[in-house]
C-alpha cells in the first residue's frame, strides 16, 4: 500500500543553521507533496507544497525539492529561528479532481528543536 | 474568512458512550477529510467525504465508527461505544474540488479522552 517514510525523527540545530528533512514515497502515482508544521496542542499548518511537474519551490527561508525518479522530496529551512521549533510532517497524495485517491499519506514526523 | 472549525476542542467520554465530533470546512471547500493522531504519532487517514458522499473510508475501523457530510451543516465523525483505545486527537481537513488548488487546511482538532 501507500507509504511515506520520513527522516530524521528528531533534529536539533543551532539558531541560524539550516535544517533538512527528507521523505520517500512508495506510490509512483503521487503528484502532490505538502509539508505541515504542527506546534504543541495545535492542528497541522500547511507551510509549503510542491506538485510533480516542479522540481523545486522556495518561499523565503523554506524550500522544497522533489526527485520523482528516486521518489524523494525534502524540506530545507535556512537561518533557523527558535520559533521554527515544532513537529514537521511530509505528506503525499495522488490528487485528481473528483477522484477517490485525494487522501494525504503522512510521514511519521520530525521533531525540530532550534537551540538559541 | 474563517478556517476549518472543529468542535468541541476537548471531549471526555466514559467507556460505552458515544462521541460526536463536528467539522465545518473552509468557505468554498467541498472536500472533507478526517485524520486520527495518537500521542506522539503521525496522522492516520480515516475517511474522505464530499457533500452527501463517502468517497474513501479505507482508514475507518470496521465497527463503531461512522462519518457523514450532509448537504447542509457540518461533517460529523461519530464513534459509538467508545473504548480507551479511541483516545486520540481527531483532525479534520478541507480542500477545494480544483486540481489547481489542492491545498488541504486543517482544523485545531478535537482531543477525545475516554475514561
Amino acid at each position: 500500500g501507500e507509504n511515506v517514510e520520513q527522516h530524521p525523527s528528531t533534529l536539533s540545530v543551532q539558531e541560524g543553521d539550516s535544517a533538512v528533512i527528507k521523505c520517500t514515497y512508495s506510490d509512483s502515482a503521487s503528484n502532490y507533496f505538502p509539508w505541515y508544521k504542527q506546534e504543541l496542542g495545535k492542528g497541522p499548518q500547511l507551510i509549503i507544497d510542491i506538485r510533480s511537474n516542479v522540481g523545486e519551490k522556495k518561499d523565503q527561508r523554506i524550500a522544497v525539492t522533489l526527485n520523482k525518479t528516486a521518489k524523494h522530496f525534502s524540506l530545507h529551512i535556512t537561518e533557523t529561528q527558535p520559533e521554527d521549533s515544532a513537529v514537521y510532517f511530509c505528506a503525499a497524495s495522488n490528487w485528481a479532481s473528483g477522484g477517490a485517491t485525494n487522501k494525504l499519506i503522512f510521514g511519521t514526523g520530525t521533531l525540530l528543536a532550534v537551540q538559541p | 474568512n474563517a478556517g476549518v472549525m472543529q468542535n468541541p476542542r476537548h471531549l471526555v467520554r466514559r467507556r460505552g458512550q458515544e462521541a460526536r465530533l463536528r467539522c465545518s470546512p473552509m468557505k468554498g471547500h467541498s472536500h472533507v477529510y478526517w485524520y486520527r493522531q495518537l500521542p506522539e504519532e503521525g496522522l492516520k487517514f480515516m475517511v474522505y467525504l464530499q457533500k452527501e458522499n463517502i468517497i474513501d473510508e479505507s482508514g475507518m475501523p470496521k465497527e463503531r465508527f461512522s462519518a457523514e457530510f450532509p448537504k447542509e451543516g457540518p461533517s460529523i465523525l461519530r464513534i459509538q461505544q467508545v473504548v480507551r483505545g479511541d483516545s486520540a486527537a481527531y483532525f479534520c481537513a478541507s480542500s477545494r474540488a480544483d486540481r489547481r488548488r489542492t491545498e488541504a487546511f486543517f482544523g485545531q482538532g478535537t482531543r477525545l479522552t475516554v475514561v
